[in-house]
């Protein structure tokens, strides 16, 4: 069974551009999530979907953050414009909720490492 | 904002030996998860124990829970140079479907 996979895997870019992170989910999850890690950190919630509904999203910066999640399967988290302090460890995790969510083991991609320059 | 407090913040032992690592909670939990991050890797889950159990194994790795002290230990046992990662514990917030994860343990086993 193929795992989260997340593109790319690393990205570099100047201040104040725009850029874009794809993570596909393990096929069935319908619960998905996006994490930022800072170096020596443990991850942060972003945001939380379960199928295309985004039922946490109250740790997103929404003044330059969005994400979606079109069909309840991929999903893309943005940044636009980039800032110097969004350099981190994006990570996506999908999961398998039964109806309830406590106690889902969350699958972890490898990550996007940003660096915003 | 990181709900719990991995101890100690690093930790080098020798093959062979055992590694114990604790983590520390503010607010009730449903259950807490432990994972493994290698270098430059994603996470990958270890274990779960949920509020109502107290200790759980898994091969070499035995995680106890202790609710009214809010802390939870990890221990591996008969280390290997394969186990060094940094280790973090998730707790799942009662009555939420969120979990915050600690600020890890890197634990560094030397051959």
């Amino acid at each position: 069974e193929a795992g989260v996979v997340q593109s790319p895997r690393y990205k570099i870019i100047e201040k104040k551009q725009p850029v874009a992170f794809w993570c596909n989910p393990i096929s069935g999850h319908n619960t998905l999530y996006w994490y930022l890690q800072n170096l020596g950190q443990g991850p942060e919630l972003l945001i939380r979907y379960e199928n295309e509904e985004a039922v946490d999203d109250s740790q997103l910066p929404k003044d330059r953050f969005s994400a979606e999640r079109l069909k309840g399967v991929d999903s893309t988290l943005k940044i636009q414009p980039a800032e110097l302090g969004d350099s981190a460890v994006y990570l996506c995790a999908s999961s398998s909720s039964q109806g309830g969510g406590y106690g889902d083991t969350q699958y972890f991609g490898p990550g996007t490492r940003l660096t915003v320059l | 904002s990181q709900q719990g407090e991995e101890d100690p913040q690093a930790l080098s032992i020798q093959e062979g030996e055992n590694a114990t690592m604790n983590c520390s909670y503010k607010t009730s939990i449903n259950n807490l998860q432990w994972y493994r991050q290698n270098s430059g890797r994603g996470l990958v889950h270890l274990i779960l124990i949920r509020s109502n159990e107290r200790e759980k194994h898994s091969g070499r790795l035995r995680v106890t829970l202790d609710t009214s002290k809010k802390s939870s230990s990890l221990l591996i046992t008969a280390s290997r140079a394969a186990d060094t990662a940094s280790y973090f514990c998730a707790t799942g917030r009662s009555g939420t479907y969120k979990y915050i994860f600690g600020t890890g343990t890197r634990l560094k086993v030397l051959a």
